[in-house]
C-alpha cells in the first residue's frame, strides 16, 4: 500500500499561473519534506516541516510556498511558475528521530510549465 | 558541512556483470548511510541503509558495507539485471543540520541486455 501519496503525477500549468501540488502520508510521521529535482540530478530542498514547525531552506525562492493543515497533509504552492520551475517535485516523510530512520518518498509530480 | 560525492555516470554494464558504485562522505557527526534507488519516472524507494561502523545493508542482491575508516559506503551487485537500470542515490543523515538527509549527485546505471 502506498504510504506517501502525491496528486497529480503529471501537472501542466500555464507560465505565471498558480498551481498547487499535493502530498499526503498514512505513516503518522511528523517530518515531512518537498523536494525539486531535475533532470535526474539530487533531489534539492526546499523546505520541510517538523510537525507544524515551518523550515525552509535559504535559496528556495520566495515563489515557493508550502502549507501543512494537518499531519497527514503538505501542499506545495508555486505562485508564479517560470519555465525554470519545470521539474519532478518529491515529497517524503521521516520520523524526526533516530537518525537511522530513513526518509519515505512519494512517486512525485512532474510539473510542465508553458 | 555534511557532503556525498559520488562516482560519475552514467555506468554502462551487460546483464550478468559485476557492478560497483562508489560513494563517499564528509559528516561531522556519526551518520547513517542510505542507497536510495529511483526508476524512470518514479520517486526514490530505499535499497539499502547502514547504521554504524562496518555493518553491511543488503537487499535485492545489492550490498553496501559501512567503513568508517575510509568513510565510504559502496555499492555492490555481483550480477546486475536489465531491470536494475536506474539512478542510484547514495545519502546521508546525521544529527546535525536538522536531521536533513543529505544526497549525492545520483548515479545513473545502464543494462543492456
Amino acid at each position: 500500500d502506498a504510504m506517501v501519496i502525491q496528486n497529480p503525477r503529471y501537472q501542466v500549468t500555464q507560465f505565471g499561473k498558480p498551481v498547487t501540488l499535493s502530498c499526503s502520508q498514512t505513516l503518522n510521521h511528523n517530518v515531512m519534506y518537498w523536494y525539486q529535482q531535475k533532470s535526474s540530478q539530487a533531489p534539492k530542498l526546499l523546505f520541510h516541516y517538523y510537525d507544524k514547525d515551518f523550515n525552509n531552506e535559504a535559496d528556495t525562492p520566495d515563489n515557493f510556498q508550502s502549507r501543512r493543515p494537518n499531519t497527514s497533509f503538505c501542499f506545495l504552492d508555486i505562485r508564479s511558475p517560470g519555465l525554470g520551475d519545470a521539474a519532478m517535485y518529491l515529497c517524503a516523510t521521516s520520523r524526526a528521530s533516530p537518525r537511522n530512520t530513513e526518509a519515505f518518498f512519494g512517486q512525485g509530480t512532474r510539473l510542465t510549465v508553458v | 558541512g555534511d557532503s556525498v560525492t559520488q562516482m560519475e555516470g552514467p555506468v554502462t554494464l551487460s546483464e550478468e556483470a559485476f557492478l560497483t558504485i562508489n560513494c563517499t562522505y564528509t559528516a561531522t557527526g556519526y551518520p547513517s548511510l542510505f542507497w536510495y534507488v529511483q526508476y524512470p519516472g518514479e520517486g526514490l524507494q530505499l535499497l539499502l541503509k547502514a547504521t554504524k561502523a562496518d555493518d553491511k545493508g543488503s537487499n535485492k542482491g545489492f550490498e553496501a558495507t559501512y567503513r568508517k575508516e575510509t568513510t565510504s559506503f559502496h555499492l555492490e551487485k555481483g550480477s546486475v539485471q536489465v531491470s536494475d537500470s536506474a539512478v542510484y542515490f547514495c545519502a546521508l543523515r546525521t544529527n546535525n543540520a536538522g536531521n536533513m538527509l543529505t544526497f549525492g549527485g545520483g548515479t545513473r546505471l545502464m543494462v543492456k541486455p
